[in-house]
């Protein structure tokens, strides 16, 4: 079966890098039409695309945050990883990835993994 | 970028109540319209695809419907485990990008 699962820093102080990865299984990230994602959600509020991958090493990324984030992906790991530069309290949300196919549904997530950004 | 605007943003229902929820696009999606549902502290999971296209495994009693601008998400007798958080997401083009939220209340 479809898991995915993010890890990285459960706190980040100001100005700091974020280094998140997604960790997944039951599906390749070679295999046409498949795509990781990457959504995020501030506590008690909506939810946020972040950024995109796909099987031919496409990148996609939300306009507001595009220039600091950066997704790749390693496909004989099974993992996608998302940088995101010059943290900011702002930034404390869940975050999530999740698989997507070309129509861009997002039809399995991982449990999610809460950053805050705190001196 | 597609703004998307669900109404209302919280709805109070009892069990068996027919609820409905909207969602519009700030320009046409053709029918790329995706709904979830979430849990508190639980992921998002996906319920409708392509507007109307019921994902594997979602009871039938959700439905949706729309094209273009206008959307909306029915459940059509509320079920004690379908009070959650309703979410729409526009597929259209990149960036995807989602509601608001509704917020669906026992009454």
């Amino acid at each position: 079966q479809v898991t995915l699962r993010e890890s990285g820093p459960a706190l980040v102080k100001p100005t700091q890098t974020l280094t998140l990865t997604c960790t997944f299984s039951g599906f390749s990230l070679s295999t046409s039409g498949m795509c990781v994602s990457w959504i995020r959600q501030p506590p008690g509020k909506a939810l946020e695309w972040l950024a995109l991958i796909d099987w031919d090493d496409d990148k996609y990324y939300s306009t507001s945050l595009k220039t600091r984030l950066t997704i790749s992906k390693d496909t004989s790991k099974n993992q996608v990883v998302l940088t995101m530069t010059n943290m900011d309290p702002v930034d404390t949300a869940t975050y999530y990835c999740a698989r997507a196919t070309v129509t861009k549904n997002f039809d399995y997530w991982g449990q999610g993994t809460l950053v805050t950004v705190s001196s | 970028d597609i703004q998307m605007t669900q109404s209302p943003s919280s709805v109070s229902a009892s069990v068996g109540d027919r609820v409905t929820i909207t969602c519009r696009a700030s320009q046409g999606i053709s029918s790329w319209l995706a709904w979830y549902q979430q849990k508190p502290g639980k992921a998002p999971k996906l319920l409708i695809y392509a507007a109307s296209s019921l994902q594997s495994g979602v009871p039938s009693r959700f439905s949706g419907s729309g094209s273009g601008t206008d959307f909306t998400l029915t459940i059509s007798s509320l079920q004690p485990e379908d009070f959650a958080t309703y979410y729409c997401q526009q597929a259209n083009s990149f960036p995807p990008s989602f509601g608001g939220g509704t917020k669906v209340e026992i009454k």
